[in-house]
């Protein structure tokens, strides 16, 4: 099964700060990866796939890069809606599996 | 707008069995995988298969393979999971979605004696 290692578990940050959550691929998934929000009771929301694609509605604040098998998740300038649990997706191949997950929260 | 919506809450005894729902509309239901996702109280997302929604073949991750069931009736654009013989790690919230982008709310399962 592929490995997906996330970074760091907990983001203490400030509004205003720059983010970067980070996932790393055991084995070569391409760009099968996928970016997850999730906030307390609610259903994960998609927020970037193919690696580097803002999904829809998504604000221009979040972007996604590949560095090798190393996956970014950044934030440019955090705001308050932004906290939340945040998870990393490789879709490459089965079993699909997720990163543990990070949650973002105010400093 | 594409839209996942699941079944209520369900509290049961270990041994029992649940089956849980998945509508989907603003779609074409068959152009999409149903994938389920389990996410136990404080813990994170896990992946537990999916199911072809145009030939009805699902597939299980190992973790899944002995006491659930994925099914559809494609007529209503639905989706099932059954979990069969409940025990207290079944205790979770279980999610459909639709390729792995669009996602129903959730459906809760309590399992407690």
């Amino acid at each position: 099964d592929i490995q997906m290692t996330q970074a760091p578990s907990s983001l203490p940050a400030s509004l205003g700060d720059r983010v970067t959550i980070t996932c790393r691929a055991s084995q070569d998934i391409g760009n099968y990866l996928r970016w997850f929000q999730q906030k307390p009771g609610k259903s994960p929301r998609l927020m970037i796939y193919g690696a580097t694609n803002l999904a829809a509605g998504v604000p221009s604040r979040f972007s996604g890069s590949r560095s090798g098998s190393d996956y970014s998740l950044t934030i440019s300038s955090l705001e308050s809606e932004d906290m939340a649990d945040y998870y990393c997706l490789q879709s490459k191949e089965s079993p699909l599996t997720f990163g543990s997950g990070t949650k973002l929260e105010i400093k | 707008q594409i839209q996942l919506v699941q079944s209520g809450p369900e509290l049961k005894k270990p041994g029992e069995s649940v089956k849980i729902s998945c509508k989907a509309s603003g779609y074409t239901f068959t152009d999409y995988a149903m994938n389920w996702v389990k996410q136990a109280p404080g813990n994170g997302l896990k992946w537990m298969g999916w199911i072809n929604t145009q030939t009805g073949k699902p597939t299980y991750a190992d973790d899944f393979k002995q006491r659930f069931v994925f099914s559809l009736e494609t007529s209503a654009s639905t989706a099932y999971l059954q979990i069969n013989n409940l025990n207290i790690e079944d205790t979770a919230t279980y999610f459909c979605t639709g390729g792995m982008d669009a996602w129903g709310q959730g459906a809760s399962v309590t399992v407690s004696s």
